[in-house]
């Protein structure tokens, strides 16, 4: 069965400094991988998907994420914290043809 | 750009009562979906619908819960007998292709409801 790991819960950076979400996943073959976001009293937003056409996907607002399939991570990265990326940020894997597994969020605050 | 839209954006409502949530999934895909948040919990996944039918449900979705799609537009989800433990926020979803290979779901803003 597929399953996703936030491995924190809460990430407090500053902003203008890198941002590191981590994800590790469980599947029994090649996963299909998503992060989406959520905005205060806003939907999810997909900010970027695992193709296995590239192991380093780019995502929008500058986000990008690595698929290491030795490490069975999909970390998501930001090089520099806005304001505006305070939010959940949720892990997600495709399990079977009509449903995502969601990993349990991590949420990211941006200190000024 | 489309979007899916879920309406009302909160329900307040008593014990053993009957909700209709309603979500408008973009207009040409096939593929619905609930899923609900409990306050601090993690994401969970209710039921698929495609072609008219339940493709799958989670062992959540027991018989309190059902869902339709009335006409061309709407896919509603319908709790028969609220109880304190189905306040949530509901999330509906819809895509244009099965999930598998890396279909993205569209998701709506939610509705948060709170059962009393």
């Amino acid at each position: 069965a597929q399953s996703v790991t936030q491995l924190d819960s809460h990430v407090s950076v500053s902003e203008g400094t890198p941002v590191l979400l981590r994800c590790n996943y469980s599947s029994s073959y090649s996963p299909s991988l998503f992060w989406y976001v959520q905005h205060p009293n806003k939907g999810l937003q997909l900010l970027l998907k695992y193709t296995s056409a590239a192991t380093l996907v780019k995502g929008i607002n500058g986000f990008e994420a690595e698929f290491k399939k030795s490490e069975t991570s999909f970390h998501l990265t930001k090089p520099s914290a806005h304001m505006s990326d305070a939010a959940e940020y949720f892990c997600v894997v495709a399990s079977g043809t009509y449903k995502y597994i969601f990993g349990t969020g991590t949420r990211l605050k941006v200190l000024a | 750009e489309p979007e899916v839209t879920q309406t009302p954006s909160h329900q307040v409502t008593q014990m053993g009562q009957e909700v209709i949530l309603r979500c408008v999934p973009i207009s040409n895909h096939l593929y619905f979906y609930w899923y609900r948040q409990i306050l601090g919990q993690k994401v969970e996944f209710l039921v698929s619908f495609y072609n008219n039918e339940i493709s799958e449900k989670s062992e959540i979705f027991d018989d309190q819960f059902s869902v339709e799609r009335p006409d061309g537009s709407n896919f509603t989800l319908k709790i028969r007998s609220t109880k304190l433990e189905d306040s949530a926020m509901y999330f509906c979803a819809s895509s244009d292709k099965p999930l598998a290979a890396n279909t993205e779901a569209f998701f709506g803003q939610g509705t948060r409801l709170t059962v009393v």
